[in-house]
């Protein structure tokens, strides 16, 4: 039940294309959904994060969406760039005191130019 | 500025042999995490703490050991009984009782010979 299961371990997109990772738990208890960008040999970056109370969240390029029903979130990357080349982590939460984070197993994102 | 130092960046041990990796952070966060990166297996929790003078174990604690002296360090020992130790670690901090603002470190690659 603490599992974040990220699907797919890697993705190749075109440049200008459109990147999409899926993630799926099954604790509903979960209720913080954030995605990290990780390059290599660096420390993850926070990208953008979704609460369950809304189905949609965009910032610039990215967009999560989410399936409260389907215990499913999704991140989106619109007009993917070399730049966006990296490993991308789902994670949730409960989001209370003396709780951490869970990951996904990581999603390697190659942009083709 | 403030952020999360790890040190160092990269360090060698002997197999049989105990080590420590540092791990500061000067963001007034009461709450920190280690947690371990190989390849394909995403990020793994080895222990967390939400404030000083106490610390909680998370998912592979076994073979590691972390103490909580100060609010501003968490560092963690790799000990002989650690089976497989070689890998990349990573500290991270947040505020107390919420995961928003989850800052990583840049990360210590541990390498076991």
């Amino acid at each position: 039940q603490q599992q974040v299961k990220q699907s797919p371990q890697s993705l190749i997109v075109q440049k200008g294309g459109i990147s999409i990772i899926n993630c799926a738990y099954e604790n509903t208890a979960f209720d913080y959904f954030p995605w990290y960008q990780q390059f290599p040999g660096k420390g993850p970056a926070l990208l953008i994060a979704i609460r369950p109370d809304v189905s949609e969240k965009k910032e610039g390029r990215f967009t999560i969406s989410f399936n409260k029903s389907a215990k499913q979130f999704s991140l989106h990357i619109m007009d993917s760039q070399p730049g966006d080349s990296a490993t991308y982590f789902c994670a949730a939460s409960n989001g209370q005191a003396g709780t951490a984070l869970i990951f996904g197993k990581g999603t390697t994102l190659s942009v083709s130019s | 500025d403030g952020g999360i130092t790890q040190s160092p960046k990269y360090l060698f041990r002997k197999e049989g042999q105990n080590v420590t990796l540092s791990c500061e952070q000067n963001l007034n966060h009461d709450a920190m995490y280690w947690y371990r990166q190989d390849p394909g297996q995403g990020l793994r929790l080895i222990y967390y703490s939400q404030i000083v003078n106490d610390f909680q174990k998370g998912d592979i604690a076994e073979g590691y050991s972390v103490s909580r002296e100060k609010k501003e360090s968490f560092p963690l020992t790799v000990t002989s009984a650690q089976k497989n130790p070689t890998a990349f670690y990573l500290c991270a901090s947040s505020m107390t009782g919420s995961i928003y603002g989850y800052t990583f470190g840049s990360g210590t690659r541990l390498t076991v010979v």
